[in-house]
């Protein structure tokens, strides 16, 4: 079993519609929690970093993180096009330097 | 402000030969680490260079190595290059090492093995 599981989709949406990106784990060492951006034949973006639970937001992005649970989510307002993209969970553990450990990452289309 | 810097972009060897990737940090960072990312396994942690020393390795096998160059700038070389080694290769950087660093991507070299 994978420590960090993250749908694979694809996920299909229209244009507007609010996104929910999600990823589990089962590390409880894990404290550090980032989402990243992909576009095709791109390296990662970094959207969102947080560490404590709770929500984080920015902009249209919304962070999310249930340590209880080990769920964290990504929320997507009024989605465009050029979300359109794959998105990928990411996290560390305090003392684990910068080794990230990633979900499988998600591919979103959002359509016209 | 530049972002992580990889060369080459793209290239072709040959089963058995070695490859060296090259990757330049943004300014100021001190942290490089690298990433193999393939469809089958996603993206997996190679290792971490921090003021030349390696400071975390993840689980892969004696032919991948890396180095640091006192300018911050890292090498990734693998030996005796099997078919399984086509992959993108990322590098990352962050100003510290540590936990909890905001770490940044290149956009990678794309290894194709032949």
């Amino acid at each position: 079993q994978k420590e960090v599981e993250q749908d694979p989709g694809p996920l299909s949406v229209p244009e507007g519609a609010i996104v929910s990106l999600n990823c589990t784990y089962s590390n409880s060492a894990f404290q550090y929690f980032m989402w990243y951006r992909q576009y095709s034949r791109k390296g990662p973006e970094l959207l969102m970093y947080t560490y404590s639970s709770g929500n984080k937001e920015d902009g249209r992005f919304t962070a999310q993180v249930d340590k209880s649970s080990k769920y964290i989510s990504l929320f997507i307002r009024d989605s465009q096009p050029s979300d359109s993209a794959t998105y990928l969970c990411a996290m560390s553990a305090a003392g684990g330097g910068n080794k990230l450990t990633f979900g499988t990452g998600t591919q979103l289309k959002v359509e016209l | 402000k530049a972002g992580v810097t990889q060369t080459p972009r793209y290239l072709i060897k040959t089963r058995g030969q070695q490859v060296t990737l090259s990757c330049s940090p943004i300014s100021g960072h001190r942290s490089v680490s690298w990433y193999q990312q393939t469809p089958g396994q996603g993206l997996q942690f190679l290792f971490e260079y921090f003021s030349e020393t390696q400071r975390n390795k993840g689980n892969f096998p004696g032919r991948f190595s890396g180095r640091q160059f006192s300018n911050s700038r890292s090498e990734m070389n693998v030996s005796t290059l099997e078919l399984g080694d086509s992959a993108l290769y990322l590098c990352a950087s962050s100003a510290a090492t540590g936990s909890g660093n905001t770490i940044y991507f290149g956009e990678g070299s794309w290894l194709t093995v032949v």
